[in-house]
């Protein structure tokens, strides 16, 4: 079982319409959460950190996290055609985020 | 804004050629890292660098190797290139060690 399970996706919406991406994963020493978004034929860019449980917003985008279910979700607000894109979640043990643990992936089309 | 660039976006490789992935950094920033992206098995880690010379495996650093002989470029090196290394290879780069990642936007590698 991977340590990190995604939502598989794909996900289509309308215009508008509110998004939830979402994560379990099995490490519980996991601290650190982020979220990438992937835009086709590039590289992932980060959307989200965050280290403690709870929300944390940006924008239309809210992160959040539950520690005690091992559960983390993005929301997307009034999305857009340009929020079409791959969204990765990705979690670490310790202090490097860089050896982060990857979901696979959701891709998301938002219907214009 | 932090640039991190790959030498190719597109490479095509024969069964047992050396093959090198170039990454370089614009931002100074300390660390670097090398992933490879397939479908169903998310981003893994292939190897990552903390400082100029120095390099630590990653989760899947068989039949790779790296290069770090200046701060701002690493490289990958497949040393005897396979089937099975037929991938899209991500170089990625952070200021500190508690920072989430600058990816660049890939290396899509086909080896026939």
């Amino acid at each position: 079982q991977k340590e990190v399970e995604q939502d598989p996706g794909p996900l289509s919406v309308p215009e508008g319409a509110i998004v939830s991406l979402n994560c379990t994963y099995s490490n519980s020493a996991f601290q650190y959460f982020m979220w990438y978004r992937q835009y086709s034929r590039k590289g992932p860019e980060l959307l989200m950190y965050t280290y403690s449980s709870g929300n944390k917003e940006d924008g239309r985008f809210t992160a959040q996290v539950d520690k005690s279910s091992k559960y983390i979700s993005l929301f997307i607000r009034d999305s857009q055609p340009s929020d079409s894109a791959t969204y990765l979640c990705a979690m670490s043990t310790n202090t490097n985020a860089g050896k982060s643990t990857f979901g696979d992936g959701t891709t998301l089309t938002v219907k214009p | 804004d932090v640039k991190v660039t790959q030498s190719s976006r597109y490479l095509v490789k024969r069964t047992g050629e050396k093959v090198f992935l170039e990454c370089v950094q614009d931002m100074d920033h300390e660390n670097m890292f090398w992933y490879r992206q397939d479908p169903g098995l998310g981003l893994r880690l292939i190897y990552f660098s903390y400082d100029v010379k120095m390099k630590e495996k990653g989760d899947i650093p068989e039949g790779y190797s790296v290069s770090r002989e200046k701060k701002e470029r690493f490289s990958l090196i497949l040393e005897s290139a396979s089937t099975n290394q037929t991938s899209m290879y991500l170089c990625a780069s952070s200021p500190r060690i508690d920072s989430p990642l600058h990816f660049g936007n890939g290396t899509r590698l086909t080896v026939t």
